[in-house]
């Protein structure tokens, strides 16, 4: 079975421009979250989706949004880019079903975007 | 607040050294869970374990150990009888029933031939 697949693997975008980044979750799974690992660091929570629902966010600006398509398949958009946003941002899937129990995340390989 | 600390930046060992990773975690959470990941230098975070707050239990799983201690808040993690390709990132990680991961800033392990 194929994991946690993310694209691209690695992009170079120019401040103050937009960047699409994409997810597709381990078959079976509803749940994605996407964290930011910026070098040095250990990843941050940005955003959370199961079912489609945003479920929760993490302590990041407006310029950063999600959705969750029907196939469970996610996007992670940044708009106006700014050089602190350089970092690698890691797509993890989870099997969770309910709101009673944690079964941990299975994470991709990220995409590392530079922003120069 | 969830805050996980992990105060090892960098350990360096030799081959065939056993090795032993701290984590001591905060939380107000009655039930919670714990996670190791290992990162290569390739990115990919590696699950290794999971635990709950539950299930005190130590666990064995080849060379790696856990010791979960709820008295102390620690989940520490050794390698007995490192390997080189045991070098990486490793991250401690927190949960409640969320699934919104709290990691520490990891600890970087080297194990020289």
């Amino acid at each position: 079975d194929a994991g946690v697949t993310q694209s691209p693997t690695h992009l170079i975008k120019t401040r103050g421009q937009q960047v699409t980044l994409r997810c597709s979750p381990i078959s079976g799974h509803k749940s994605v979250s996407w964290y930011q690992q910026v070098l040095g660091q250990g990843p941050q929570f940005i955003f959370q989706y199961y079912e489609k629902e945003e479920r929760g966010r993490g302590n990041f600006p407006d310029r950063f949004s999600a959705r969750q398509f029907p196939n469970y398949s996610s996007e992670l958009n940044v708009n106006a880019l700014l050089l602190g946003d350089s970092a690698l941002y890691l797509c993890a899937s989870s099997l969770q079903r309910d709101r009673r129990t944690s079964y941990g995340y299975t994470f991709g390989s990220g995409t590392r975007l530079t922003v120069v | 607040a969830q805050k996980v600390t992990q105060a090892q930046t960098e350990i360096s060992v030799v081959e065939k050294e056993d090795v032993t990773l701290d984590c001591v975690y905060e939380t107000r959470d009655t039930t919670y869970y714990l996670f190791w990941y290992k990162q290569p230098p390739s990115g990919e975070l590696v699950f290794l374990i999971r635990r709950n707050s539950f299930d005190e239990q130590n666990e064995i799983s080849g060379r790696y150990s856990w010791n979960f201690q709820k008295s102390t808040s620690s989940f520490n993690f050794t390698i007995t009888a490192s390997q080189v390709v045991d070098s990486a990132v490793y991250f401690c990680a927190l949960s409640d029933w969320s699934e919104k991961l709290v990691f520490g800033k990891g600890t970087k392990l080297t194990v020289n031939p």
